[in-house]
């Protein structure tokens, strides 16, 4: 079974450039969940998704960051005119339907986004 | 909503020796707690998890333990091997407008040869 699949691993970008990442849950799971973790720091939730609906945006900075699950193809966090502090690892998480959205989540190897 | 604290940052044991990490939450509504094991430019890996019908669950040389009273949970490593160096997360879900979980700051652990 592949688990969470996450392209690309490593996105260097300049300021006021777009990045967009990524994720491909678990074969299965209908759950996706986008987080981001600073050199040092522990994970910082940022969106739950469903397919075509965002159930919980609440960790989402308000400006320049939005992300889809479509109802075909992977989920994508994107990032318009990115910043500095934008630097980060951006993690997926996936979970299956049965379980519902606060149960065992699975980890993708993160996408490490590097803004010079 | 929930907030995780996560204690010690740093844990240096000698191979062979137990290690404990202790993380305390605030939300009493909180009912699934998951522990992650992170290996440098890795994703987190789920490497336990308990609900709050228990105090108690063990998988091998590792446990971890709830005290839902005093809102804080455990992490206990037995016979510690040099690959358990990595840094741990524990994690309590948060209901708060949603679901997401929430994640302590991570302890480094280092186990000596």
């Amino acid at each position: 079974n592949a688990g969470v699949m996450q392209n690309p691993r490593h996105l260097v970008r300049r300021r006021g450039q777009e990045a967009r990442l990524r994720c491909s849950p678990v074969k299965g799971h209908s759950h996706v969940y986008w987080y981001r973790q600073l050199p040092e720091e522990g994970l910082k939730f940022m969106v739950y998704l469903q397919k075509e609906n965002i159930i919980d945006e609440s960790g989402m900075p308000k400006e320049r960051f939005s992300a889809e699950f479509p109802k075909e193809g992977p989920s994508i966090l994107r990032i318009q005119q990115v910043v500095r502090g934008d630097s980060a690892a951006y993690f997926c998480a996936s979970s299956p339907p049965e379980l519902g959205g606060t149960d065992t989540q699975y980890f993708g190897p993160g996408t490490r986004l590097t803004v010079l | 909503g929930e907030n995780v604290e996560q204690h010690p940052s740093t844990l240096s044991v000698q191979e062979g020796d137990s290690a404990v990490i202790k993380c305390t939450y605030s939300d009493s509504a909180s009912n699934y707690f998951p522990w992650y094991k992170q290996e440098l430019g890795k994703g987190p890996q789920l490497i336990i998890d308990i609900r709050s019908n228990v105090g108690e669950k063990k998988d091998q040389r590792i446990a971890v333990t709830l005290n839902k009273t005093a809102k804080h949970f455990s992490l206990h490593i037995t016979e510690t091997q040099p690959e358990d160096s990595a840094v741990y997360f524990c994690a309590a879900n948060d209901h708060t407008g949603g679901f997401k979980t929430i994640f302590g700051a991570g302890t480094r652990l280092f186990v000596k040869a």
